[in-house]
């Protein structure tokens, strides 16, 4: 079976500060797909990152980095000098290889304070 | 180019009722997904679609729940009748036919209130 657990319910921090989002996957499958999407307050669902589990690169993306290691089952996201415009609901989804359907974490609710 | 829309954004109706959701793809992609997100829960996967035929619609969680997809364009999500259990936001998304798997893009969603 397959499950993405977000532990993290809501954080809060002060703006500038870093912050990362964890996210600890489960598969046996051996092909597979990780995805972060945001969720602003206006609800549209907002594509982030796709990584195959074959690239295990951390990718960077300005002030966006994603660490993905295999050998603990992880895809976390980090917000370097966050903005109050970061704040969002931040979800991590998993898709196996045999099928289309995404399956979600729980989100984590991020709260930028000015 | 125009993203995922949704119709409407809002539904409000009482147990038993029939409601109807609608959602527009972005132009050319053959896949469309539904999603609900019940409130304090995970979002769910409810079903895809290949064009206008069903690839996999496990996620449906009973017979009350219709969704089709005439002609493979949009698509519609009816619920009747209605239970106080529907209530959350259904997501509807769309990606690419191609080999492999592509991201899906997401539209705002429809927040059903059943009351």
């Amino acid at each position: 079976a397959q499950k993405v657990t977000q532990a993290q319910t809501e954080i809060s921090v002060v703006e500038k500060e870093d912050v990362t989002l964890d996210c600890v996957y489960e598969t046996r499958d051996t092909t597979y797909y990780l995805f972060w999407y945001k969720q602003p307050p206006s609800g549209e669902l907002v594509f982030l990152i796709r990584r195959n589990s074959f690239d295990e690169q951390n990718e960077i993306s300005g002030r966006y980095s994603w660490n993905f290691q295999k050998s603990t089952s992880s895809f976390n996201f980090t917000i370097t000098a966050s903005q109050v415009v970061d704040s969002a609901v931040y979800f991590c989804a998993l898709n196996v290889d045999s099928n289309y359907q995404l399956i979600w974490g729980a989100g984590t609710k991020l709260i930028i304070k000015p | 180019e125009a993203g995922v829309t949704q119709f409407p954004s809002h539904s409000v109706i009482e147990k038993g009722q029939t409601v109807t959701l609608r959602c527009d793809p972005i132009s050319g992609h053959d896949n469309l997904y539904w999603y609900r997100r019940v409130m304090g829960k995970e979002i769910k996967f409810l079903l895809h679609f290949v064009k206008e035929s069903k690839q996999d619609e496990s996620g449906m969680p009973n017979n009350r729940f219709l969704a089709e997809r005439t002609g493979g364009t949009y698509s519609t999500l009816k619920v009747q009748p209605a239970e106080l259990e529907d209530s959350g936001v259904y997501f509807c998304a769309s990606s690419q036919t191609h080999w492999g798997f592509y991201e899906q893009y997401f539209g705002p969603g429809t927040r059903l209130t059943v009351t």
